[in-house]
């Protein structure tokens, strides 16, 4: 069982909007603003889209935003794109004793 | 640029002991706030923590594993390796390193995986 909880799968059609959530606790969530996420391709390696909550790495694009309120963080992604068809996984800092928490995953799926 | 790349066996016996190495470039252990991340996924399944260690040694594991994992460095070789001890057909999964930012605390740049089987 996974810290984090995501919802196991979303969909949206091309063009739309859809939104993961990622509920943890005041221990970490909560706690710090070093909430994660990351796209997985079948076959593929994660790869990091958000970090420090909001912040989006070079090379990913705008329609990727993030949030966090409380102890839950959401992943928004706008104009949905056939090859944003993956698996997404949030993690959280949870303070230096294990250092990070991940989600259970949630399954995008382009309709 | 950064690069990690996992190596090590592709099937183990049950109770054996697997070890596993990250060998990486484009950034040193030695560098302040510099780590190097575990991570696995069983097939079909999701992503699951393993523990990180830290330029300065500290290492941090997730408290599920129950002292069965270990990993240690070897800055010289840009090397990082990971040790499971005793394993069952639920370690059976990818095994991923990844370069854990400091002050961002996430996992950057991600090795490829390699798929290790506990089988007899």
């Amino acid at each position: 069982q996974s810290a984090l909880t995501q919802p196991p799968s979303a969909s949206g059609s091309p063009g739309q909007s859809v939104t993961i959530s990622c509920s943890g606790t005041s221990s970490d969530v909560g706690d710090y603003d070093f909430v994660s996420w990351y796209q997985q391709h079948p076959g593929k390696a994660p790869k990091l889209i958000i970090s420090e909550v909001d912040k989006r790495p070079s090379g990913v694009p705008a329609r990727f935003s993030a949030s966090k309120s409380g102890n839950t963080a959401s992943l928004t992604v706008t104009g949905l794109q056939a090859d944003d068809e993956a698996d997404y996984y949030c993690t959280s800092y949870a303070g230096s004793k294990q250092d990070v928490v991940f989600g259970g995953g949630t399954k995008l799926t382009v309709l | 640029q950064i690069t990690l790349k996992e190596s090590g066996p592709t099937l183990v016996k049950p109770t054996q002991t697997l070890t596993l190495t990250c060998t990486f470039s484009g950034f040193s252990l030695t560098t302040y706030g510099v780590g190097v991340g575990w991570i696995r996924q069983p097939p079909g399944k999701a992503l699951e923590w393993l523990g990180v260690i830290f330029w300065h040694d500290e290492q941090r594991y997730n408290p599920s594993l129950k002292n069965r994992v270990t990993i240690t460095k070897d800055t010289s070789k840009n090397q990082v390796v990971l040790t499971v001890y005793n394993v069952g057909p639920a370690d059976t999964a990818t095994y991923y390193c990844a370069h854990r930012e400091h002050y961002k605390r996430a996992l950057d740049f991600w090795g490829q995986g390699t798929l290790v089987t506990v089988s007899s």
